[in-house]
């Protein structure tokens, strides 16, 4: 199972800010930095936000990420319908040898 | 552009092996890493473990130590995946994705460009 945890839904209108939790522990979000990935319905994974608040060319600064402590949030200003996605958290977990841990995922509705 | 392209879909038997592959191009294929997830129907994303393409080491994740195989040919920029004993949970999309990591006060571990994806079906 994910040993990142996220909320399974968040919801608003076109325009409002949305935010998304990203829960983790001392091996994985209070060692090592946190990446979010957008999903779009029927494809890959695409690189939103890397080392923890950094965005990647391309990617709109609506979106924004933030990290303390074991926590991190990814937030989405002036949400737009092609927003519409599944977003997961990640980051390096350094128990079990070293792995890559992804959170559970939240799904974002536009209404 | 950087371009990850993955082999076509499988349909596999129980007990039977797969090896997805994935050809880079667009940047040099050696100073990168290449990582593989999967992720079943309706189900989140699982890092499977991944491949430094300059020395070959590799990193599996634990609960597919012993099935899982990823090597590379540098000679034509390829990854490949192959996973053994498949069983039905086994069905899902397998991703290969490059990777980028860099260590100072923590590491920054992240997967900046995705393939399209490869469905490895298990069924008998």
């Amino acid at each position: 199972q994910s040993v990142l945890t996220q909320p399974p839904s968040a919801s608003g209108t076109p325009g409002q800010r949305v935010t998304i939790s990203c829960s983790g522990s001392s091996s994985n979000i209070g060692s090592n930095t946190v990446n979010w990935y957008q999903q779009l319905p029927g494809t890959a994974p695409k690189l939103l936000i890397y080392s923890n608040n950094q965005r990647p060319s391309g990617v709109p600064d609506r979106f924004s990420g933030s990290k303390s402590g074991t926590s991190a949030s990814l937030a989405i200003s002036g949400l737009q319908s092609e927003d519409e996605a599944d977003y997961y958290c990640a980051a390096w977990d350094d128990s079990l040898n070293g792995r890559y841990v992804f959170g559970t995922g939240t799904k974002v509705t536009v209404l | 552009q950087v371009q990850l392209v993955q082999s076509g879909a499988e349909v596999k038997k129980p007990g039977a092996s797969v090896k997805v592959s994935c050809k880079a191009s667009g940047y040099t294929f050696t100073s990168y890493g290449i990582s593989w997830v999967r992720q079943a129907p309706g189900q989140g994303l699982e890092w499977m473990g991944w491949i430094s393409a300059y020395n070959g080491n590799t990193n599996y994740a634990q609960k597919l130590q012993g099935r899982v195989t990823m090597t590379t040919d540098t000679s034509t920029s390829t990854a490949y995946m192959e996973l053994r004993s498949l069983r039905s949970d086994d069905t899902a999309v397998y991703y290969c994705a490059r990777v980028r990591v860099s260590v100072d006060t923590a590491r920054n571990y992240y997967f900046d460009y995705w393939g399209q994806g490869t469905l490895v079906t298990v069924s008998s």
